[in-house]
């Protein structure tokens, strides 16, 4: 079973739909992030956070928001989606000793 | 600022070695790391460096000098599978251990 999961894997929304992205991990990792990425542009930080409840912004936090209720699972909405929101987006945990990050399979999420 | 400098693409021959090259600029330097992307797929780890020389891990092997802001990934006995992009990345200092990515290097293997 892989270690940091996500879902859905692909999602087609409708501009001002919410939605939510889930991400889950067995890892054990406090720190847990949200990216998306888009051709050219790499891996854009949106939020991040190290602990139940804590909530850090990233570089692109504006139209995002998240939840940590549990140290396993830390979840992704746009309130009000718009077209340029349309990208990959990737969970990531981290721990051990050199705090490496590890990257859930991805979602991608279009939006018309 | 803080800025990461790869090349965008670069092609090279199966069974050959390749060599990626990273340059960076950041506010602190507590780590650089380097990850495989396969299009459409998640980023995988392939090395760590936090010390100036090589690390080496296999057919993939990573070099850190700080004073210069450098890095590279070699790549050896290439394989088609090698072809992907490849991401560097570097943890500023402090305790937030946020990633700043460079934007990819694209690597094609040819036959």
């Amino acid at each position: 079973d892989a270690d940091v999961t996500q879902t859905p894997r692909n999602r087609i929304t409708k501009t001002g739909k919410r939605i939510m992205l889930e991400c889950s991990q067995t890892k054990g990792h406090d720190r847990m992030y949200w990216y998306r990425q888009d051709p050219g542009l790499g891996l854009q930080l949106i939020y991040y956070s190290f602990d139940v409840k804590d909530i850090n912004k990233g570089e692109i936090s504006d139209g995002y928001s998240v939840s940590r209720q549990a140290q396993a699972k830390f979840s992704l909405s746009l309130e009000s989606a718009i077209p340029n929101q349309t990208a990959l987006y990737f969970c990531a945990t981290a721990g051990g000793r050199t705090d490496t990050q590890y990257f859930g399979p991805g979602t991608r999420l279009t939006v018309l | 600022g803080q800025n990461i400098d790869q090349p965008t693409e670069m092609t090279a021959t199966e069974g050959a070695i390749v060599q990626i090259n990273c340059t960076y600029q950041t506010s602190g330097f507590n780590g650089l790391f380097w990850y495989q992307q396969h299009a459409g797929e998640a980023p995988t780890f392939l090395s760590y460096n936090v010390l100036d020389g090589l690390e080496e891990k296999g057919r993939f092997s990573s070099f850190l000098s700080r004073s210069k802001g450098y890095s590279y990934l070699l790549l050896k006995e290439l394989q088609m599978k090698d072809s992907a992009s490849y991401l560097c990345a570097v943890k500023g200092r402090g305790a937030t251990n946020k990633l700043i990515f460079g934007t990819g290097t694209l690597l094609a293997v040819q036959p």
